[in-house]
């Protein structure tokens, strides 16, 4: 158990559908991330929050909408996703932005239909 | 675009062998140096960084810096079936503080 929990584990969806992904730290950490991961692909970085605040928007498409509501608390809202976007969506959290150690959630396999 | 490479394997091991994974980056001014192992189904989990040309050891794991080459290292001492799993080497980009990853190589340890 990493101190970082993340909800649901899997998620199968059409690609009109509306859902979203939580992620929840519980290690007083102040920095969190969302990363892409496809087969045989490196991690991909989507979204940087600090302190509530999004320093990192990596070009990603608008069907795609990141929220923080705090410190310890990271969604991911989708919708009208395309079946290239089906991946494991992995929440990542730091002590601070400057910290480079990340400690991952188990993360969210998604499937889009 | 800054980039990090790795050779995906299978890199397959007898049990107690040592076990080298390489990974080669290309951004020269990068500092930070970080390897992350990942089980199937599971998520990355930090197991060594290192900042300094030369080695770092870490009970059987040494990794292993060369930044003239832009080259980082991950050797895996008396390799145990349970080392089996997705390493994964990551680099802080120079001006960006956010580490880029490689695709990972997969280690298989059999007995």
């Amino acid at each position: 158990e990493t101190g970082v929990t993340q909800t649901p584990r899997h998620l199968v969806m059409g690609m009109t559908n509306k859902k979203s992904l939580k992620c929840e730290q519980h290690l007083g950490h102040n920095a969190m991330y969302w990363y892409k991961q496809s087969a045989k692909k490196p991690l991909e970085l989507m979204f940087v929050y600090s302190l509530e605040e999004r320093v990192e928007n990596n070009s990603v498409p608008s069907r795609f909408s990141p929220e923080c509501p705090n410190s310890s608390h990271l969604f991911l809202h989708l919708h009208t996703l395309q079946p290239e976007d089906s991946a494991l969506y992995l929440c990542a959290s730091s002590q601070g932005i400057e910290n480079e150690k990340l400690f991952f959630g188990s993360g969210t396999q998604l499937s889009v239909l | 675009q800054k980039e990090v490479e790795q050779n995906s394997g299978p890199l397959s091991v007898p049990e107690g062998a040592i076990a080298s994974l390489n990974c080669t980056y290309s951004d020269r001014v990068s500092q930070s140096f970080f390897w992350y192992r990942q089980y199937s189904g599971k998520s990355p989990e930090l197991i060594m960084s290192i900042y300094s040309n030369g080695d770092k050891e870490d009970g059987r794991f040494t990794a292993q810096l060369n930044k003239a080459s832009q080259y980082v290292s991950l050797l895996i001492r008396d390799s145990q079936p349970s080392d089996s799993a997705t390493y994964l080497c990551a680099v802080v980009s120079g001006g960006y503080n956010k580490l880029i990853f490689g695709a990972g190589t997969r280690l298989a340890v059999h007995p």
